[in-house]
């Protein structure tokens, strides 16, 4: 398996544009999970999915950040208008079981966001 | 809110010693403690999962422990290796998970 595959893996743009990143999971994973991971905060859990159904986005900072899951093997986390301080790494993550009992995730390795 | 805590940020130590990570939290309901590695500009790895009900997990020249009663894990790594050297994180789970801000290990030769 490739397991998670993330993109673009790096991403430059200027304040105000929309940003897509895109993310497939390890095939059979049930899971889905959103992470950014800056220098000053660590790495936030933003969004998880199970079974293709957004479960918590508590960590979703405002609403210029959306996510979609379309289907199983697929998922956007979109950012409009992108801010300055959205400069990131974003990571996603899956796992087997649903999310709530623990079970090991897998990363992708990243898209590192730098917003102009 | 659970919160996680690594101490110390960063550790530097001669290749061949032993050496001990540290991981507190808040609060003890959890359902498991991870420890990850994270290669520069790269994503983690997970090295051990330790289960609630567990006090400790061992893999190779890594061995983790566990008391949840007083909200604390320990990465212990023996014989380090330059090799060894990255970040290392904990992370809690409850209903997600709860990351620390981990410990950047230099391993020099």
């Amino acid at each position: 398996d490739a397991g998670v595959i993330q993109s673009p893996r790096h991403e430059v743009t200027e304040m105000g544009q929309e940003v897509t990143l895109r993310c497939k999971p390890i095939s059979g994973h049930n899971s889905l999970f959103w992470y950014r991971q800056t220098m000053m905060r660590g790495l936030e859990l933003l969004i998880y999915f199970n079974n293709n159904v957004p479960i918590d986005d508590s960590g979703m900072p405002e609403d210029r950040f959306s996510a979609k899951m379309p289907n199983a093997s697929f998922s956007t986390l979109k950012i409009q208008p992108s801010e300055p301080r959205d400069s990131a790494v974003y990571f996603c993550a899956s796992s087997f079981r649903s999310a709530g009992v623990g079970e090991t995730q897998y990363f992708g390795p990243g898209t590192r966001l730098l917003v102009l | 809110k659970q919160e996680v805590t690594q101490i110390p940020a960063a550790l530097s130590v001669p290749e061949g010693e032993n050496l001990v990570l540290n991981c507190s939290f808040t609060d003890s309901a959890i359902y498991n403690l991870q420890w990850f590695r994270q290669d520069p500009g790269k994503g983690l790895t997970s090295l051990l999962l330790i289960q609630s009900s567990q006090r400790e997990q061992t893999s190779g020249r890594l061995n983790a422990s566990l008391d949840k009663s007083s909200g604390r894990s320990t990465l212990y790594i023996a014989a380090s290796q330059p090799g060894d050297s990255a970040t290392y994180l904990c992370a809690v789970t409850r209903n997600q998970f709860y990351f620390g801000t981990g410990t950047s290990l230099t391993v020099i030769p």
